[in-house]
């Protein structure tokens, strides 16, 4: 599969619980961002990386979000503490070095908590 | 930061019809104006992008025209199809946003048959 890749494709949790969330880019691509998207919305930027490198986060990331891309490839989002209002779709992109506008995103992470 | 509206937030048109979607952004510095169709329960997806030292583009059905003195792009679909029917959304990118993409509030599209 040559796309960017999330695993799981859903996750449902019960308020309090952690969860982490991974997302594979494209194999060549060195700059990763995630995003999350509520119903009728459009994505919102959370955070991003080139390569290993955490460059920018967004004001929404409370310290209860933390991202890693520890080796530049895969990455994952950990929400520590979830609330209801963290029930989003949380999207995965990629991009490629001198094309950095242009995101490829994955299928997302469908995050439901109860 | 960036201030990205899109207009309408609905539109309905008849199959064959046109439908022009437009996006006013606040960054003079933006110079990368893309848009992306996301399909019900599907990821977003890059459909045409144009950059600021072009005021048209054209792929097939679908084109983005760029006025940057009036700081606004619009996507246009002629010949509109059942399977236009989408949720569009402009990111316009410049400098002052470093690597991220902002994304407007998005647009529905349906194409009645």
């Amino acid at each position: 599969d040559t796309g960017v890749s999330q695993d799981p494709r859903h996750k449902i949790t019960k308020r309090g619980q952690n969860v982490t969330f991974r997302c594979d880019p494209i194999s060549e691509h060195n700059r990763l961002y995630w995003y999350r998207q509520t119903l009728g919305q459009g994505p919102e930027f959370l955070t991003y990386f080139q390569n290993e490198a955490q460059l920018e986060k967004s004001r929404l990331l409370s310290d209860r979000f933390s991202a890693e891309r520890p080796k530049g490839s895969f990455s994952t989002l950990e929400i520590q503490r979830t609330e209801q209002g963290d029930s989003a779709m949380y999207l995965c992109a990629s991009s490629l070095r001198g094309h950095v506008e242009k995101l490829f995103f994955g299928s997302g992470t469908q995050l439901s908590v109860l | 930061g960036e201030n990205v509206e899109q207009h309408p937030s609905t539109l309905s048109v008849q199959e064959g019809d046109s439908a022009v979607i437009k996006c006013t952004y606040s960054d003079s510095a933006s110079n990368y104006f893309p848009w992306y169709k996301q399909e019900l329960g599907k990821r977003p997806q890059l459909i045409i992008d144009i950059r600021s030292n072009v005021g048209e583009k054209k792929d097939q059905r679908i084109a983005v025209t760029l006025n940057k003195t009036a700081k606004h792009f619009s996507l246009h679909i002629t010949e509109t199809q059942p399977e236009d029917s989408a949720v569009y959304f402009c990111a316009p990118h410049g400098s002052s946003n470093t690597g991220k993409l902002i994304f407007g509030q998005g647009t529905t599209l349906q194409v009645k048959p």
